[in-house]
């Protein structure tokens, strides 16, 4: 089946540095990728679409100077959170779309900002 | 605009005995329907979709869902509960229309526990 991946799993970083998290599809092409945040016992909320060679677009309330997603290749998207801060604590998730209808997800990325 | 309804954060069940986690959509067009369970620290893991056809799909893990046009539901089921089915599920829809874009619209969610 279509594998997703994501680095780093895990990643604390001090208030005000950026973290860069990457999003991978490891057996297929995608030419749309989602970055989703998840806060504890929460849904998912889409934050940006991510389509290759373009730029991403964003929901409304995310801010595209803080949250940079880069899409340079059908199977890499970049999610970087730029000057982190605590309230940026979240658990990242991405998908990459396949076939138009299916979206295969990532296993995550638990972002502590101190 | 299309949405998802979960109404319950909560369902208890014990081991053996039949589950249903329930998922009511809205959607302007046609939808495909997804459900994908959530393990703690984990990403989404995908048990079964409708696109198109039979309305009662099969899914991985002995689960299956109903689709109900008429009612708009996509219940998830299982005719025996394990106490490792105790995750988070989320119920998703997405318009199949083709102007309507690829994305997802998932549901709060719903905290399944199977106790012994």
């Amino acid at each position: 089946g279509a594998v997703v991946s994501q680095h780093p799993s895990r990643v604390i970083c001090k208030s005000g540095t950026s973290v860069k998290i990457e999003c991978r599809s490891l057996d297929f092409q995608a030419t749309t990728m989602f970055w989703y945040r998840q806060f504890p016992k929460q849904s998912l909320m889409l934050m940006a679409t991510s389509n290759e060679g373009s730029k991403a677009t964003y929901e409304q309330g995310v801010e595209k100077d803080k949250f940079l997603i880069n899409h340079a290749s059908l199977t890499l998207s970049t999610l970087t959170v730029t000057s982190a801060h605590p309230e940026d604590s979240s658990f990242y998730i991405c998908s990459a779309d396949l076939a138009g209808y299916e979206q295969y997800f990532g296993p995550g990325t638990r972002l502590t900002v101190t | 605009a299309q949405s998802v309804a979960q109404p319950e954060d909560q369902v208890n069940v014990a081991e053996g005995n039949p589950l249903t986690v329930k998922c009511t959509y809205s959607v302007s067009g046609n939808p495909y329907l997804f459900w994908y369970v959530q393990y703690p620290n984990r990403g989404l893991q995908f048990l079964l979709k409708y696109i198109t056809g039979d309305n009662l799909v099969k899914g991985s893990y002995g689960f299956e869902a109903e689709f109900n046009k008429s009612q708009t539901s996509f219940h998830l089921k299982k005719p025996s509960a394990l106490v490792s089915d105790s995750a988070l599920y989320f119920c998703a829809v997405r318009d199949q229309g083709r102007n309507a874009g690829n994305m997802l619209t998932f549901g709060g969610g719903t905290r399944l526990m199977v106790k012994p």
